[in-house]
């Protein structure tokens, strides 16, 4: 089975660009979350998806954004970049979310930004 | 503002020895609490994890510690081995809820 893709895995920005970030979740599963990892931060929720549908959300501005596709896929998207952005963006996919020992996560193995 | 508390953010632990994480909490909505393991350049993987209805569980040389009353968990890696240097989460979630991860710690084993 496949596991979490993510792409691209390595990206440069400037400043005032945006970025779109694209997560393949692994099949069958419904629920996919992003987290922005930055090093003394640890991981920070941004969002989590299922069935198409934005079920959480983080306390980032509204420069981040999300969505999620019929087949489960999903992409995140972060407008006017700021130096700050700069961080590993992290998809994790589950199935199904919650519930006795199912509340595992897989994670891909990121996009990593880099915005000049 | 990180809802889980980490410490220590790093150590270095000699081949053989014990390696001590410990996480607190606030929220006492959290219903899940997992740990999780990262290698250089690889996303997270589940190492082990707890509910609260449990004080303790062990899987291989991984230990988790639960206190509910305290709010506090802790990761205890016995007979540390260098393959085991990585940098490991803490994490939290209540039922149907999203995560809250720890900042991290960076465990170093010497040979």
């Amino acid at each position: 089975k496949a596991g979490v893709t993510q792409t691209p895995r390595y990206l440069i920005k400037t400043r005032g660009q945006q970025v779109t970030l694209s997560c393949s979740p692994i099949s069958g599963h419904r629920s996919v979350s992003w987290y922005q990892q930055t090093p003394g931060q640890g991981l920070q929720f941004l969002f989590e998806y299922f069935s198409e549908t934005q079920r959480n959300k983080g306390n980032f501005p509204g420069r981040f954004s999300g969505r999620q596709f019929s087949n489960s896929r999903s992409e995140m998207n972060v407008s006017t970049l700021e130096l700050g952005d700069s961080a590993l963006y992290l998809c994790a996919s589950s199935f199904p979310v919650g519930g006795a020992d199912t509340g595992e996560l897989f994670f891909g193995e990121g996009s990593r930004l880099t915005v000049l | 503002q990180q809802q889980v508390k980490q410490s220590p953010q790093s150590l270095i632990v000699q081949k053989g020895g014990i390696s001590i994480i410990n996480c607190a909490y606030e929220n006492t909505a959290f219903d899940y609490f997992p740990w999780y393991q990262q290698f250089p350049g690889k996303g997270p993987a589940l190492l082990i994890a707890i509910r609260p209805d449990v004080s303790e569980k062990k899987e291989g040389r991984f230990t988790i510690s639960f206190n509910k009353s305290a709010k506090q968990f802790s990761l205890h890696i016995m007979d540390s081995q260098p393959g085991d240097s990585a940098t490991y989460f803490c994490a939290a979630s209540p039922f149907w809820g999203k995560f809250q991860f720890g900042a991290g710690t960076q465990v170093v084993v010497t040979p």
